[in-house]
């Protein structure tokens, strides 16, 4: 039974460029939901996503961070242009209901050079 | 002031004390609490989920709900040195969840 897997494990890029990270959820598992986590700081909320559908975005930056969970095949967190700023660990949960616990992938470490 | 308060520690114990890691929060409309291990470059996993008062036991962890005090606490018995890690508390109101910062703990052998 394969929990959540995000991949790549780490990601480098150097500033401008665009960053790809997918999320494949639990099986049964139709609710997926995006953190960042910063060194010494707490899993701060980004997005909440359904199948096809973006539930609250309202952790995500207004300008070049994008979320979408097709109805086949991961999600997908893109960020575009990427700056210092954005290197962090990103994590990915799902949840088979709204209102289940989530389960978390083991992130993705995203370096920005 | 933040939803959600956490001691980010760092704590240190030695093997076998009873280590006891506390989150208070700043709203009622919290229904849900939840504690998350994360050992060092990994994903936080899910350890205790509660939903009423009171306290839920499992195996040497027991997590404790006081909603009138708005607190939080996970209790370890027992400590082992593979408990070192960071302990996060979270909380939920219908779809919306927040966590705590996260207490570091070294257990020491």
């Amino acid at each position: 039974n394969a929990g959540v897997m995000q991949n790549p494990r780490h990601l480098v890029r150097r500033r401008g460029q665009e960053a790809r990270l997918r999320c494949s959820p639990m099986k049964g598992h139709s609710h997926v939901y995006w953190y960042r986590q910063l060194p010494e700081e707490g899993l701060k909320f980004m997005v909440y996503l359904q199948k096809e559908n973006i539930i609250d975005e309202s952790g995500m930056p207004k300008e070049r961070f994008s979320a979408e969970f097709p109805k086949e095949g991961p999600s997908i967190l893109r960020i575009q242009q990427v700056v210092r700023g954005d290197s962090a660990a990103y994590f990915c949960a799902s949840s088979p209901q709204g209102d289940q616990p989530q389960h978390f992938g083991d992130g993705t470490r995203l370096s920005i050079l | 002031q933040k939803e959600v308060e956490q001691d980010p520690g760092p704590l240190s114990v030695p093997e076998g004390a009873i280590v006891s890691l506390n989150c208070t929060y700043s709203n009622s409309a919290f229904q849900y609490f939840m504690w998350y291990r994360q050992y060092s470059r990994k994903g936080p996993e899910l350890l205790m989920y509660t939903y009423s008062s009171g306290n839920k036991e499992d195996g040497r962890f027991t997590a404790q709900v006081d909603k009138s005090s708005k607190y939080i606490s996970l209790f370890i018995r027992d400590s082992q040195p593979s408990d070192s890690a960071t302990y996060l508390c979270a909380m939920r109101r219908t779809d919306d969840m927040r966590f705590g910062a996260g207490t570091r703990l070294t257990v020491k052998p």
